[in-house]
C-alpha cells in the first residue's frame, strides 16, 4: 500500500522567503508527527497531531514555524521568513491509533541560501 | 546534556562480527523504547521495539534496563547490508513526544 508521502522532495529558498511543506500520511493513521533533521543528527521532534488537533507543538523552534492539519489527514508545515539555520531535512511520520510504530515519509530537503 | 545519548561511532567491523550499541536516556518518565535504522539519505525505519524482558529478532537482540536508564542493541553475524545509522528512540509518558538519539553509524566491511 501507499506509504507516507511528502512534497516537495527538495526546496531551495532565499533567506526571508516563506515555504510550505506538505505531508500525506498513510490512510487511517490518526497520529502525525513532524521532525527536523540536521546533517549528522537524529530527527528532532517539532509537533504532533491527533486527527486535526495539535496536541504538542513544543518542538517548534520559533514562531516562524507553524503546522496545521485542518481535516485530520494532510498536514502542512509552514516556515515564514526562512533563515539559513532552517536548512535541514523535514520528516513527517504517521501511526495508527494506540500504536507507537511511526512510519516516515522520505522527507523534504530544505536549503535556505 | 541531551535527553537520549548514543555513542556516535563510527563502528567499523568485518562481516560476521558481533557489535553492540548502547544508549542512555535521562527522563525517567519515558515509557516506550525503540531502535530505528536509517540508511544514508533515507528515512528512519523501525528495527525493533525494546522491552525490559529483552527481545530478539533473528540476528538482532535489544535490551532495556529501566533502573540504569540504559538501552542496548546487539547485532550478531554482521552483514554488509547492516551498514547504516542506528537511532535509539524514547517516547515520553503520555505516548507521543518522541526523542531520538543522534545515531550510531555502523560500517560493515567485506
Amino acid at each position: 500500500g501507499a506509504g507516507v508521502s511528502q512534497s516537495p522532495r527538495y526546496k531551495v529558498a532565499k533567506r526571508g522567503q516563506d515555504v510550505a511543506l506538505r505531508c500525506d500520511p498513510i490512510s487511517g493513521h490518526v497520529s502525525l508527527f513532524w521532525y527536523q533533521q540536521a546533517l549528522g543528527q537524529g530527527p528532532e521532534f517539532l509537533t504532533y497531531f491527533q486527527n486535526e488537533a495539535q496536541l504538542d507543538k513544543s518542538g517548534l523552534p520559533s514562531d516562524r514555524f507553524f503546522a496545521e492539519r485542518p481535516e485530520g489527514s494532510v498536514s502542512t508545515l509552514k516556515i515564514q521568513r526562512t533563515q539559513q539555520e532552517d536548512s535541514a531535512v523535514y520528516l513527517c511520520a504517521s501511526s495508527l491509533p494506540r500504536k507507537e510504530t511511526q512510519y516516515f515519509g522520505p522527507g523534504t530537503r530544505l536549503l535556505v541560501l | 546534556r541531551k535527553e537520549v545519548e548514543q555513542d556516535p561511532g563510527p563502528f567499523n567491523v568485518p562481516e560476521g562480527a558481533t557489535v553492540a550499541f548502547n544508549c542512555t536516556y535521562s527522563n525517567s518518565a519515558s515509557q516506550s523504547f525503540f531502535w530505528y535504522r536509517q540508511d544514508c539519505r533515507k528515512e528512519p525505519k523501525l528495527l525493533m521495539s525494546v522491552y525490559s524482558s529483552g527481545n530478539e529478532d533473528g540476528r538482532f537482540t535489544a535490551q532495556l534496563n529501566r533502573a540504569s536508564q540504559y538501552i542496548s542493541l546487539l547485532i550478531r553475524d554482521s552483514k554488509l547490508s547492516d551498514s547504516a545509522t542506528y537511532l535509539c528512540v524514547v517516547i515520553r509518558l503520555g505516548g507521543f513526544k518522541t526523542i531520538f538519539g543522534a545515531g550510531t553509524r555502523l560500517f560493515v566491511k567485506a
